[in-house]
């Protein structure tokens, strides 16, 4: 069964500053995808980005990028200019390409500071 | 695009009473719908798989009886508490995908207060 773990429960960043956001994840499979939704106190679950595993760039969306790195397992968040309205709770998620189940990660509480 | 709506967003009802909440996407065909359930400051846990027309597919320790899911449509799936207790208090989240895609869409949840 596939694993996902973010290792910080809580992290801080001042506004406009950059901040990283860690995730590994376990699988055997070579095939999949992994995704980072955003869940403010409203706790409506947005999607973040997404990255397919067979790709190598890594994604970006605007401040939101990541570094994707297979061989390691590890797939980080970067966001870029931090903003205040990217307080929230932060999932790290993985989907094999066979199945449409989510397996979420623990999360990571980002808060920003003005 | 891809919005998906849960109703209602709260509720408050008796211990010993069955509460059902929906969970509708809006501008799509839902071919596989998914409950999660999340305590305070957890993550989600994935209650059970819907597909359209099929039998709900339940994690290992959701008890079937207790939390029944009807996808009776492609826009439509519902998640039944019955005989609700305390311990039930939760907040409940659904999500729906479609065909071709790799993506879950949210909906808003639905936070259940049980007495």
């Amino acid at each position: 069964a596939q694993t996902v773990t973010q290792s910080q429960p809580e992290m801080s960043v001042q506004e406009a500053e950059t901040v990283t956001l860690s995730c590994t994840y376990d699988t055997s499979e070579s095939d999949y995808y992994l995704f980072w939704y955003k869940q403010p106190p409203s706790r409506q679950m947005i999607l973040v980005i997404r990255q397919e595993a067979y790709k190598q760039q890594n994604a970006t969306e605007n401040r939101f990028s990541v570094n994707f790195q297979k061989a390691a397992k590890s797939f980080s968040l970067k966001i870029s200019d931090s903003q205040l309205g990217d307080a929230a709770m932060y999932f790290c998620a993985y989907r094999s390409r066979a199945g449409n189940m989510l397996t979420f990660g623990g999360g990571t509480r980002l808060m920003v500071k003005p | 695009g891809a919005v998906v709506s849960q109703h209602p967003s709260w509720v408050i009802c008796k211990s010993g009473t069955s509460v059902k909440i929906e969970c509708r996407s809006l501008d799509f065909q839902a071919t596989t719908m998914f409950w999660y359930r999340q305590f305070p400051k957890q993550s989600l846990m994935l209650m059970a798989t819907s597909n359209e027309g099929s039998k709900a597919t339940y994690e290992q320790g959701v008890e079937k009886d207790k939390f029944l899911i009807n996808h009776a449509s492609l826009t439509l799936s519902t998640l039944t508490v019955t005989s609700a207790h305390p311990e039930d208090s939760s907040f409940y989240i659904c999500s729906a995908s479609y065909r071709g895609t790799d993506t879950q869409y949210f909906g808003p949840g639905t936070r259940l207060t049980v007495l």
